[in-house]
C-alpha cells in the first residue's frame, strides 16, 4: 500500500540552525516525491520534487531508496521558512502524509 | 496566482443534508483531484477525475461523488452529510501525461455540519 510518514508533528529550530524534516515513504516501483508547503492563510503550494533535483529556498530533499526516505533539508533557518510542510507520494495520483509544522524561533 | 478557484469558500450544513462544492480548473490542465482536510491532518485523497471519469478513489464512501465537466470544471457531492465530514476540501488540477505532475491546489472550501 501507499504511504507516507512523517514522524514529526511539530519542529521547532532556532533561527540559523539546519533543519531536517524526515518523510519515509511505502510504494511498489519507483515513486515520485513531492515537498508541499502551506504558509499561514496561503494555499498548499509545490516546494520541490525529487526528479527535479532543484534547491528551492535553499530547501534541498534527496530521495534513499534504500532507506526509503525523502527528507527535507536546508543548512541555516530563516524565520520565513515556518510553515506547515508535507511530504507527497504520486503517480497518478498524490498521497500526502500528515504534515509537520516548522516553528522557527527567533 | 496559481488559477484554481473554489466555491464557496465556507459553508454550514445540518446533518443529513447534501452540499455541493465547485472548482474550477487552472487552464490547460485535465486532471481534477478533490482532497479532505481535517483539522491537524493532511489533505486525504477522495477521487481523481481525468477527462471526464473517474480516474481513481480513496477510502471515502459512495455518497461521496463527483463530476468532471468538458471545460474540466468539477464537483464534488455530499449526500447525507455527517457530523465528520467537517473538514477543509481542497481541489487541485494538474495536467496527467507521463506519471506525477505538479499539482495546483485552490483555496479550499471549509465545510462545516451541524
Amino acid at each position: 500500500a501507499q504511504r507516507v510518514t512523517q514522524p514529526e508533528k511539530l519542529l521547532s529550530v532556532f533561527k540559523g540552525a539546519p533543519v531536517e524534516l524526515k518523510c519515509n515513504y511505502s510504494y511498489s516501483g519507483s515513486p515520485e516525491l513531492f515537498w508541499y508547503v502551506q504558509y499561514s492563510r496561503q494555499r498548499l503550494q509545490l516546494l520541490l520534487r525529487h526528479i527535479s533535483r532543484e534547491s528551492i529556498k535553499g530547501f534541498t530533499a534527496d530521495l534513499n531508496k534504500g532507506e526509503t526516505s525523502f527528507h527535507l533539508k536546508k543548512p541555516f533557518a530563516q524565520e520565513e521558512d515556518s510553515a506547515m510542510y508535507y511530504c507527497a507520494l504520486g503517480d497518478d495520483k498524490i498521497i500526502f502524509g500528515k504534515g509537520t509544522r516548522l516553528h522557527i524561533l527567533p | 496566482e496559481t488559477g484554481v478557484t473554489q466555491s464557496p469558500t465556507h459553508l454550514i450544513k445540518t446533518r443529513g443534508q447534501q452540499v455541493t462544492l465547485r472548482c474550477s480548473s487552472q487552464s490547460g490542465h485535465n486532471t481534477v483531484s478533490w482532497y479532505q482536510q481535517a483539522l491537524g491532518q493532511g489533505p486525504q485523497f477522495i477521487f481523481q477525475y481525468y477527462r471526464e471519469e473517474e480516474n481513481g478513489r480513496g477510502n471515502f464512501p459512495p455518497r461521496f461523488s463527483g463530476l468532471q465537466f468538458p471545460n474540466y470544471s468539477s464537483e464534488l457531492n455530499v449526500n447525507a452529510l455527517e457530523l465528520d465530514d467537517s473538514a477543509l476540501y481542497l481541489c487541485a488540477s494538474s495536467l496527467l501525461a507521463n506519471g506525477a505532475t505538479e499539482a495546483f491546489f485552490g483555496q479550499g472550501t471549509r465545510l462545516t455540519v451541524v
